[in-house]
């Protein structure tokens, strides 16, 4: 079936350290895969960080990275110095159109708590 | 910018009963409202999609039955969870989306069931 696997957290690292969130995906169902990743911060909605929807590029957005990799199906989360702001929990998600339905839909990770220290 | 506003943020309702929730657009008109669920320690699941002109499409799951849901125009989606019991708590969320662009979530709103 369609899921996403992501690291379990809660992951804690400190200021100005680098990141990375791993996010594997398996799409049986869905003819275009589109990847994601989505941050929530405290009090806050789902928002979208970063979407790659073609196999082999990267996405970008306040400094985080992710570049979709079909052959190895992942689509890791990087950034090269976090600071305290960006504590949050991240979700990767995998959607596109499914085979024979209308619509489309995510999928989710469990979501990774990232909690960085001053 | 695109907002979407979600009410109640938070509830209470004890087993049995039933509780509505809503979903509003603003500042755009959702083509299609998805709705879905987070248990405690899982991650989001996909409730339903309702798409402007198509039948509601139900997940494995999730029935019209349990969760009977109302789309009466692009600004506004409803959710109801009819006879609510401890399985069904956890955090709701509505995504709207315009055509194949962004989905935009509101902040959810928090069932407790007791």
């Amino acid at each position: 079936g369609d899921s996403v696997t992501q690291t379990e957290g809660p992951v804690t690292v400190s200021e100005s350290e680098s990141l990375i969130i791993n996010c594997t995906y398996s799409a049986t169902s869905i003819a275009y895969p589109n990847l994601f990743w989505y941050v929530r911060y405290p009090g806050e909605g789902l928002q979208l960080l970063l979407k790659v929807i073609t196999a082999g590029q990267k996405g970008s957005s306040r400094g985080f990275e992710a570049t979709y990799n079909k052959e190895t199906t992942s689509f890791h989360l990087q950034k090269a110095s976090v600071q305290e702001s960006d504590s949050a929990v991240y979700y990767c998600a995998l959607g596109g159109m499914n085979y024979g339905s209308s619509g489309n839909k995510l999928i989710f990770g469990i979501g990774t708590l990232l909690s960085v220290k001053p | 910018g695109a907002l979407v506003y979600q009410y109640p943020r938070r509830t209470i309702c004890k087993s049995g009963t039933s509780m509505r929730m809503e979903c509003q657009a603003v500042g755009f008109q959702a083509t299609s409202v998805a709705w879905y669920r987070q248990s405690p320690q899982k991650t989001f699941e996909l409730i339903a999609l309702s798409t402007v002109n198509s039948a509601i499409k139900y997940e494995q799951n999730f029935t019209q039955e349990k969760f009977p849901i109302s789309h009466p125009n692009l600004s506004f989606s409803s959710m109801t969870v009819l006879n609510a019991y401890l399985e069904d708590r956890g955090l709701y969320l509505c995504g709207a989306r315009v055509g194949n662009t962004e989905v935009f979530f509101g902040k959810g709103t928090r069932l407790t069931v007791v």
